[in-house]
């Protein structure tokens, strides 16, 4: 179902660093996934996404990777940038067409110079 | 591909006034778009999903009539909160639902209620 969070977990890496955000999904059904970025006060923005017939998606510095069985999505990033510092959310999505989204509870990525 | 236009940035209304915040597709056209609510420190709520010509369908707990939204147009969802109090400070973002593009959000808009 839909997460409500009251405190966000941090992740706080060294500049440089590569960082793993984690995220349980909640559907088994669920047969596309995407990673969003959010800075304070500004909406989501698309990282990358990964469609249930794979395991693993590269982009740019970034690499996802779903594992079905124990319904767990994984967000790497590759030599952490100070402007990589936000709020990471993995969204689920069931059915394709225009079905909602359901968003994890967010992971605030804290990177140091 | 796949913009969307969200206006405005941020408004600051007295309690008890109504306050509109527009949605437009710029280069597609969308017959669904998703509206969402996020407090400080959380995750995105949905609230609704506004059909273009039909009525809008809401989450439950969603009062319909303090959130009126409206889908004219293939390129324009709208969602007026009316007689907004304090408790209706957040920051709302429209979603267009399209997975050929991520799933595009607005830029947000941040009521303040005072």
């Amino acid at each position: 179902g839909e997460s409500v969070g009251l405190h966000l977990p941090t992740l706080s890496v060294q500049e440089g660093d590569n960082s793993i955000i984690n995220c349980a999904y909640s559907n088994s059904a669920s047969d596309y996934f995407i990673w969003y970025k959010q800075e304070s006060g500004k909406g989501p923005q698309f990282i990358i996404d990964i469609r249930s017939n794979m395991d693993k998606r590269q982009g740019q510095r970034v690499t996802v990777l779903l594992n079905k069985t124990v319904k767990h999505l994984s967000l790497q990033i590759a030599a952490t940038q100070p402007g990589d510092s936000a709020v990471y959310f993995c969204a689920e999505n069931i059915g394709g067409g225009f079905q909602k989204l359901v968003f994890g509870t967010g992971t605030r990525l804290l990177v140091s110079p | 591909g796949a913009v969307v236009s969200q206006h405005p940035s941020w408004v600051i209304c007295k309690s008890g006034t109504s306050v509109k915040i527009e949605c437009r597709s710029l280069d597609f056209q969308a017959t669904t778009m998703f509206w969402y609510r996020q407090f400080p420190k959380q995750s995105l709520m949905l609230m609704a999903t506004s059909n273009e010509g039909s009525k809008a369908t809401y989450e439950q707990g969603v009062e319909k009539d303090k959130f009126l939204i409206n889908h004219a147009s293939l390129t324009l969802s709208t969602l007026t909160v009316t007689s907004a109090h304090p408790e209706d400070s957040s920051f709302y973002i429209c979603n267009y639902p399209g997975r050929d593009y991520g799933y595009t959000f607005g830029s947000g808009t941040r009521l303040t209620v005072v």
